[in-house]
């Protein structure tokens, strides 16, 4: 079975600073992928990066990448130079098959 | 590009009741997966269908079905509606059932069922 874990229920951060979202894995699975959502209030699941798990460089996207260490079973989602929309909560989820796992979240308060 | 739809938005129920949710998938995808989140929760895969089939169900009762249309929309459908299913149901597509994790799910905005 797969698992992910987010300790962090809440993190704060100021605005145009950087942020690390943690997330650790557990699976048997040798091939898998790695996902963030961000989920606003409105609800809707919003893909931010993909990390599969024989990449060798860490995945970028835009403000976001992902430090992915393969051998410690971590992801963790950096957002650089923080914007008030990013303020929401955010899932990192693991896939195999396609089926997603997720996490519980942590939810992100970005400040003036 | 059209990304995932889904209807209703709201819905409000009573216990005991039946309810059908509906979801289209984004433009040239042809797999939808289900999954409910509760408050304060990460979202829980239902199931999945590609080819108008069941490929994969979490672990969730009969009482949770589903189907397939052959234009790729699908509908989730929950007999006999119990408090606990009050939940965000997300639907989400993705280009095709290879088997491959690198296949990126796209969700929609959810509907938000009540249950009282």
């Amino acid at each position: 079975a797969q698992k992910i874990t987010q300790t962090q229920p809440g993190m704060f951060v100021q605005e145009k600073e950087a942020v690390t979202l943690d997330c650790t894995y557990d699976t048997s699975d040798p091939s898998y992928g790695l996902f963030w959502y961000k989920q606003p209030s409105s609800g809707e699941m919003i893909f931010l990066i993909y990390q599969g798990s024989y990449d060798q460089q860490n995945a970028t996207e835009g403000r976001y990448s992902l430090n992915f260490q393969k051998a410690r079973k971590s992801a963790n989602l950096v957002i650089s130079a923080s914007q008030l929309g990013d303020s929401a909560m955010y899932f990192c989820a693991i896939g195999g098959f396609q089926k997603l796992v997720f996490g519980t979240g942590t939810r992100l308060l970005v400040s003036p | 590009d059209a990304g995932v739809t889904q209807s209703p938005t709201h819905l409000i129920k009573t216990r005991g009741q039946q309810v059908t949710l509906r979801c289209s998938p984004k433009s040239g995808h042809d797999t939808v997966s289900w999954y409910q989140q509760a408050l304060g929760q990460g979202p829980q895969f239902i199931f999945q269908y590609y080819e108008e089939e069941e490929r994969q169900r979490g672990n969730f009762p009969d009482r949770f079905s589903g189907h397939q249309f052959p234009n790729y929309s699908s509908e989730l459908n929950v007999n006999a509606l119990l408090l606990g299913d009050s939940a965000l149901y997300l639907c989400a597509s993705s280009p095709g059932w290879a088997g491959a994790h690198q296949e990126t799910q796209y969700f929609g905005p959810g509907t938000r069922l009540l249950v009282l």
